[in-house]
C-alpha cells in the first residue's frame, strides 16, 4: 500500500464548478500536510498546509481528518488557470515529505 | 517568498560520463536539503537528505556512490550523477527547508542520457 495515496484523476470540469480531492495516507505518525500544485514538467509549488481544525484560502478549503486519515481539498469557482496536478503530501519520519502520485485537473470552457 | 535555483535546467549527455547539478537557496540559510527524483507520471520520490558539513542520508535502494550529494555550505547542495545511464534519465528536483517545516522547491533538472 502507497503511504500516501490519491485519485489520479483527471477531473475534468467546467469553469466556475467546484472541485474536491481526498487523499489517504498510512504513517499514523505523520504530523504535517500539504497541498502541493505542479504544473506540467515544473517543480512542485506549495498550495497551502492543511490543519486539522481546516483551513481556507481564498477558493480553497483544505480539511484534515486525523482519525480517518484522510485530507481534503476543495477549490471552489474553478479557473482555467487551476488546471495543474495537485499532490496530496504527509510529512514522515525526519519530517521528510511523502507525496502522492497527484490528481490532475483539468478545467474547461 | 523563499527561492531556490537549481543549474542546469537540463542536460543531455552520453551513457558513462558524470552529470553535477547544483541546488542553491538564495534568499535564505538552509541546513537540510532534499534531493527527489520524477519519472513521468509518478510521484517525486526523495532520493537522499543533505545536511550541511555531515553526510548526506540516503533512502532505501539509492546507490550512494552513483549519487554523490556534497552540501558544502548553508546555500548550496550538489548531485553528482556517476557513470549515467539511460534508466538516470529523470527529473531531478532538489528543494531547501525554510521556516515552520516549509521546503521550497528549485525548478527542476531534466537528464537525459544517451
Amino acid at each position: 500500500r502507497k503511504e500516501v495515496e490519491q485519485d489520479p484523476g483527471p477531473f475534468n470540469v467546467p469553469e466556475g464548478a467546484t472541485v474536491a480531492f481526498n487523499c489517504t495516507y498510512s504513517n499514523s505518525a505523520s504530523q504535517s500536510f500539504f497541498w502541493y500544485r505542479q504544473d506540467c514538467r515544473k517543480e512542485p509549488k506549495l498550495l497551502m498546509s492543511v490543519y486539522s481544525s481546516g483551513n481556507e484560502d481564498g477558493r480553497f478549503t483544505a480539511q484534515l481528518n486525523r482519525a480517518s486519515q484522510y485530507i481534503s481539498l476543495l477549490i471552489r469557482d474553478s479557473k482555467l488557470s487551476d488546471s495543474a496536478t495537485y499532490l496530496c503530501v504527509a510529512t514522515g519520519g525526519g519530517n521528510k515529505l511523502t507525496f502522492g502520485t497527484g490528481t490532475q485537473l483539468k478545467v474547461e470552457l | 517568498g523563499a527561492v531556490v535555483s537549481q543549474h542546469p535546467s537540463r542536460v543531455i549527455c552520453k551513457s558513462g560520463t558524470s552529470v553535477k547539478i547544483e541546488c542553491r537557496s538564495l534568499d535564505f540559510q538552509a541546513t537540510t536539503m532534499f534531493w527527489y527524483r520524477q519519472f513521468p507520471k509518478q510521484s517525486l520520490m526523495l532520493m537522499a537528505t543533505s545536511n550541511e558539513g555531515s553526510k548526506a542520508t540516503y533512502e532505501q535502494g539509492v546507490e550512494k556512490d552513483k549519487f554523490l550529494i556534497n552540501h558544502a555550505s548553508l546555500t548550496l547542495s550538489t548531485l553528482t550523477v556517476t557513470s549515467a545511464h539511460p534508466e538516470d534519465s529523470s527529473f531531478y528536483i532538489c528543494s531547501a527547508r525554510g521556516i515552520r517545516e516549509t521546503q521550497y522547491f528549485g525548478p527542476g533538472t531534466r537528464l537525459l542520457v544517451l
